[in-house]
């Protein structure tokens, strides 16, 4: 089984639709990220969480919250969606003092 | 603020042979880590190879390795023995150790196509 997985991995919608993405990981990693890819960009940040109680914004929060539900379990919802939020959406995991980031793999959203 | 510059595009590579992709980054800052992701088609996002900013020797990884050249700035990832399978696009990253988020700055990346 993988270890950061994500649901769902494809999802259309319609503007000002509210969506949720969730992620869920069996690494036992503390930290846990939301990054959003978009043609000819790399990924860029848009929340981080360092424990259930802790969550932080990224470069590109605008338009999006995030829950962390359990140490294993971070979602991001899109209040009300636009098209220019269709995008291939990750999320990450990393160990507390640990360097490198595990993405999972990936949902691929649009917005109509 | 941080910047990672990857210059080639696409770039085509024969099975077997070695690649190199260029990646330079732009940082004021003295403590921080390099990363190369692989992506194939299928869409997820695979850690290759890390190097630390005072890392001496250069990270190897299998077939990967890291150039680290520290006073240009630039972080060039090796593929030797080129494989089918190693066609993707290729993404260069960092982490500045001084933020306390943890982001991973990207490049726009480069596609690599390996011919048989």
């Amino acid at each position: 089984d993988a270890d950061v997985t994500q649901t769902p991995r494809n999802r259309i919608t319609k503007t000002g639709k509210r969506i949720m993405l969730e992620c869920s990981q069996t690494k036992g990693h503390d930290r846990m990220y939301w990054y959003r890819q978009d043609p000819g960009l790399g990924l860029r940040l848009i929340y981080y969480s360092f424990d259930v109680k802790d969550i932080n914004k990224g470069e590109i929060s605008d338009g999006y919250s995030v829950s962390r539900q359990a140490q294993a379990k971070f979602s991001l919802s899109l209040e009300s969606a636009i098209p220019n939020q269709t995008a291939l959406y990750f999320c990450a995991t990393s160990d507390s003092g640990a360097d490198t980031q595990y993405f999972g793999p990936g949902t691929r959203l649009t917005v109509l | 603020a941080q910047k990672i510059t990857q210059t080639q595009p696409g770039m085509f590579v024969q099975e077997k042979e070695a690649v190199t992709l260029d990646c330079t980054y732009d940082t004021s800052d003295q403590s921080y880590g390099l990363f190369w992701y692989k992506q194939p088609s299928s869409g997820e996002m695979i850690f290759l190879i890390y190097q630390g900013s005072y890392d001496e020797q250069n990270a190897t990884e299998g077939r990967y390795s890291l150039n680290f050249q520290k006073a240009r700035k630039s972080a060039n990832l090796v593929i030797s023995a080129s494989q089918l399978g190693d066609s993707a696009m290729y993404f260069c990253a960092m982490r500045d150790y001084r933020s306390n988020d943890y982001k991973l700055s990207f490049g726009a990346g480069t596609t690599v196509t390996v011919r048989a």
